[in-house]
């Protein structure tokens, strides 16, 4: 049975700090990473995908693989009350995969 | 560009009915997948069709089934709906291995 695990939360960060969401998965076949952010009621977004172990960096958004460990993460730098959502991490089996979701973690910032 | 479109928004059904949802992907992506949300199981994959092929089904009863049509526009069907059927029904497109992009959902209750 493929899993991605995610802590639930919430996660409560005040504002300007960092927020880190981390995430497992027990596929050692899986490829591609994302994060997709969800709002409540609206659908999900996605942030940031990684295929190499290491960092990715996109503005205040870093993603972190290490595949021997299976873990994956997400790093939101300066956090602001808009970042406040549910974080959705997700993997595929194969480069053309079905996403597998975790149930996603729910980060509230506050000001 | 013209994101992925979902119809209806909404939809309210009684037990034993049938329902099918519809799924228009960006322009240029041949890649439809269908997922189902709910509070207590979170996101998951249903079916992925490619060039009107079925790719790759999920661990859900054969009521659940879908289509896709050589516009890359894409329908599924619930048959004999059942009350635990209630949930979000997002679909998304994608073109390649980077992410996939999701519509706003089809929210449908079943009373």
């Amino acid at each position: 049975q493929k899993e991605v695990e995610q802590n639930s939360g919430p996660l409560s960060v005040p504002e300007g700090a960092i927020a880190s969401l981390n995430c497992t998965y027990s596929d050692r076949g899986s490829q591609s990473f994302f994060w997709y952010r969800q709002y409540s009621g609206k659908s999900p977004e996605l942030i940031m995908f990684i295929y190499s172990n290491g960092d990715k960096e996109d503005g205040r958004f870093t993603a972190q693989l290490n595949k021997a460990s299976q873990y994956v993460s997400l790093l939101i730098r300066d956090s602001q009350p808009s970042d406040s959502a549910t974080y959705l991490c997700a993997v595929t089996h194969g480069e053309m995969g079905a996403l597998i979701f975790g149930k996603g973690t729910t980060l509230s910032v506050s000001s | 560009k013209a994101g992925v479109t979902q119809t209806p928004r909404y939809l309210i059904k009684t037990r034993g009915q049938q329902v099918t949802l519809s799924c228009s992907p960006i322009s240029g992506h041949r890649s439809v997948s269908w997922y189902q949300q709910t509070p207590g199981q979170g996101l998951q994959f249903l079916f992925e069709y490619f060039s009107e092929t079925q790719r790759n089904k999920g661990n859900f009863p054969g009521r659940f089934s879908g289509r896709q049509f050589s516009n890359s526009r894409s329908e599924m069907n619930v048959s004999t709906l059942e009350l635990g059927d209630s949930a979000l029904y997002l679909c998304a497109s994608r073109v390649g291995p980077d992410g996939y992009t999701f519509g706003s959902g089809t929210r449908l209750t079943v009373v």
